[in-house]
């Protein structure tokens, strides 16, 4: 059975830095790209960023860019999220979210945690 | 960026109705690279339709995707009270990958 567990999620003030991880059972790991997406309370769901199966190509979009980095550690089976220079717009649920397709991804999610909360306050 | 826009935002039927769920693309959404997801309250989205019109794993063939180009349409043909919820269409054909604002499914 596939599991995605986030974790690392709290209460930060502006500007400050957090780092999300997702732990992952149930399935090869380092064939499969892997994303975050967060949701705002409330709101719709919005995409922030994704990584090859070998971690080498990354993307974000661009109301992240320069301020989170995704990262993992495929002996660990471990997708992580670092965030700094948080705003009160990045306040959300954060899911970690599998990709359907191998190496690259294919750009949709065929599973999703649970998802850890950001809250970013001061 | 691609804008996707549900439409209607909220939809009121009944148990054993038939549910028309509305994407529009801002621009061209290559390959029909759009997917379906289902949200219900205090939980993670569900995978429903890929590829336009492909259903995933375990969903139930009373579900059915369509469409191409900068419009697309979720059919559900007989509405059981577990398809009462949040629906979402994504466009993953071009970076960044965007989601539509839902439609809620209401009873």
């Amino acid at each position: 059975e596939v599991q995605l567990l986030e974790s690392g999620g709290g209460l930060v003030q502006p500007g400050g830095s957090l780092r999300l991880s997702c732990a992952a059972s149930g399935f090869t790991f380092n064939i499969y790209a892997i994303s975050w997406v967060r949701q705002a309370p409330g709101k719709g769901l919005e995409w922030v960023s994704s990584i090859s199966a070998g971690g080498v190509n990354t993307y974000y979009a661009d109301s992240v860019k320069g301020r989170f980095t995704i990262s993992r550690d495929n002996s660990q089976n471990t997708l992580y999220l670092q965030m700094s220079s948080l705003r009160a717009e990045d306040t959300a649920l954060y899911y970690c979210a599998k990709d359907w397709g191998r190496k690259y991804g294919s750009g949709f999610f065929d599973y999703w945690g649970q998802g850890t909360l950001v809250t970013v306050s001061s | 960026e691609i804008v996707l826009t549900q439409s209607p935002g909220t939809l009121s039927l009944s148990p054993g109705e038939r549910a028309t769920l509305s994407c529009r693309a801002s621009q061209r959404v290559s390959s029909s690279s759009l997917a379906w997801y289902q949200q219900k309250p205090g939980q993670a989205p569900r995978l429903l339709i890929y590829g336009a019109s492909s259903r995933a794993t375990g969903i139930p063939d009373r579900l059915s995707g369509s469409g191409s180009g900068t419009d697309f349409t979720l059919t559900i043909s007989r509405l059981e009270p577990e398809d009462f919820a949040v629906y979402y269409c994504q466009q993953y054909g071009s970076s960044p990958y965007t989601f539509g604002q839902g439609t809620k499914l209401e009873i």
